[in-house]
């Protein structure tokens, strides 16, 4: 039973443009949302996180989206670089148990 | 952040040999480690859950007696995959879960394992 739904699979965008990977869950006693970035061969990296008391969170180029009511949110990356390219996981957690999303491979063209 | 290693990065072996792999929270104390496994373009699949002093928690389909986790103190981890076949080739990660605030979960940089 897959609790967290992760889309697209694939994305590409253009140099300058905004990227944008969107999750779903189910579980309304999630209480952690973070992202994760992985580059091939090496461990994913945490990015950005947000708590369902909070509806966007920024950091830089990366924003966190968060719709409680909808049990959705997403993550935004604004000109978005072909250093960016990468695969990005969604999670959400219950008191530290943590469930993924099956992944997002960005790729971002120069 | 939090700094957890993983050694080696690559390793391998020949069929019917056992592996070991380390997992170390270098600034943190880690009560709660995780061993998961990655195929290729495919998300994170967690392999087991591991408490310090305490037995490791597999997930199911996972055979706790060909991947021994051993989980000795706050910082160290280990898996060792035991009679490695073909079949064990894969990427495997480990992550540890900062004890202070029990929610962050930072990664290893990953084992890849090749078993000829």
């Amino acid at each position: 039973q897959q609790q967290v739904k992760q889309s697209p699979q694939s994305l590409i965008v253009q140099k300058g443009g905004i990227s944008i990977i969107n999750c779903a869950y189910e579980n309304t006693a999630f209480d952690y949302f973070p992202w994760y970035q992985q580059f091939p061969g090496k461990g994913p990296a945490l990015l950005i996180a947000i708590r369902p008391d909070v509806s966007e969170k920024k950091e830089g180029r990366f924003t966190i989206s968060f719709n409680k009511s909808a049990k959705q949110f997403s993550l935004h990356i604004m000109d978005s670089q072909p250093g960016d390219s990468a695969t990005y996981f969604c999670a959400a957690s219950i008191s530290g148990d943590m469930r993924f999303g099956a992944g997002t491979r960005l790729t971002v063209k120069p | 952040g939090a700094v957890v290693s993983q050694h080696p990065s690559r390793v391998i072996c020949k069929s019917g040999t056992s592996v070991k792999i380390e997992c170390r929270s270098l600034d943190f104390q880690a009560t709660t480690m995780f061993w998961y496994r990655q195929f290729p373009k495919q998300s994170l699949m967690l392999m087991a859950t591991s408490n310090e002093g305490s037995k490791a928690t597999y997930e199911q389909g996972v055979e706790k007696d060909k991947f021994l986790i051993n989980h000795a103190s706050l910082t160290l981890s280990t898996l060792t995959v035991t009679s490695a076949h073909p079949e064990d080739s894969s990427f495997y990660i480990c992550s540890a879960r900062d004890g202070v605030t029990n929610e962050k979960l930072f990664f290893g940089s990953g084992t890849q394992l090749s078993v000829l």
